[in-house]
């Protein structure tokens, strides 16, 4: 069972950059390392994935070091829509295991 | 391309009654899952469909619960008889593939709420 351990909230600025660490010690060799986003009333909604290295598409960056007992989910110049919990997944088997997530904030 | 729909929104029900919640993953999408997040706790893995069959099973928390999928089409996750720790937001999710790196497109979720 791959847990993860990630800050339960932060705050943040808008314009700011928000990095999101997620530490996920006993990842099995065959698991990735996704990120989903999901706003009050709505249900998660997928922002990142990644194996190993550096990803990034049009909403995020996930940096994940050699070892891949972690990762970071990097958000460029957030924005107050940008407030939202968000979910580092771990893999039990094929199927997601959601932690309690990190509540973002961004304030004005 | 219309989303993962789940129905209904909200439903409020007395326990010891039944209820039935529907979920009409994207078309095309082989995979279908069924997630709870109960008052206060994280949100957990109840079941995995791929077509009409039962891939995993193993988050179901217990017999009152019955997922089906007749035809590979639509779900429905029937709770009978409801219990007051049933309350929660029941999430639906759809991928059309099934892997360790599949993306899993979300429902807006069911709020039951037993009392």
């Amino acid at each position: 069972l791959a847990k993860t351990t990630q800050p339960i909230s932060m705050d943040s600025y808008e314009g700011q950059e928000v990095n999101i660490t997620c530490s996920h010690n006993n990842i099995a060799t065959n698991d990735y390392i996704t990120w989903y986003q999901q706003f009050p009333s709505q249900g998660p909604r997928f922002i990142i994935q990644g194996y190993k290295t550096k990803v990034t598409n049009e909403v995020a960056s996930l940096f994940i070091p050699a070892d891949r007992k972690s990762s970071t989910l990097s958000l460029p110049r957030v924005s107050l829509s940008d407030t939202a919990v968000y979910y580092c997944l771990g893999n039990y088997g094929q199927n997601f295991v959601f932690g309690p997530g990190t509540r973002l904030s961004v304030l004005p | 391309e219309a989303g993962v729909t789940q129905f209904p929104s909200h439903s409020v029900i007395e326990k010891g009654q039944t209820v039935t919640l529907r979920c009409d993953p994207i078309s095309g999408h082989d995979n279908l899952y069924w997630y709870r997040r109960v008052m206060g706790k994280e949100i957990k893995f109840l079941l995995h469909f791929v077509k009409e069959s039962k891939q995993d099973e193993s988050g179901m928390p217990n017999n009152r619960f019955l997922a089906e999928r007749t035809g590979g089409t639509y779900s429905t996750l029937k709770v009978q008889p409801a219990e007051l720790e049933d309350s929660g937001v029941y999430f639906c999710a759809s991928s059309p593939v099934w892997g360790r790196n599949n993306e899993q497109f979300f429902g807006p979720g069911t709020r039951l709420t037993v009392l």
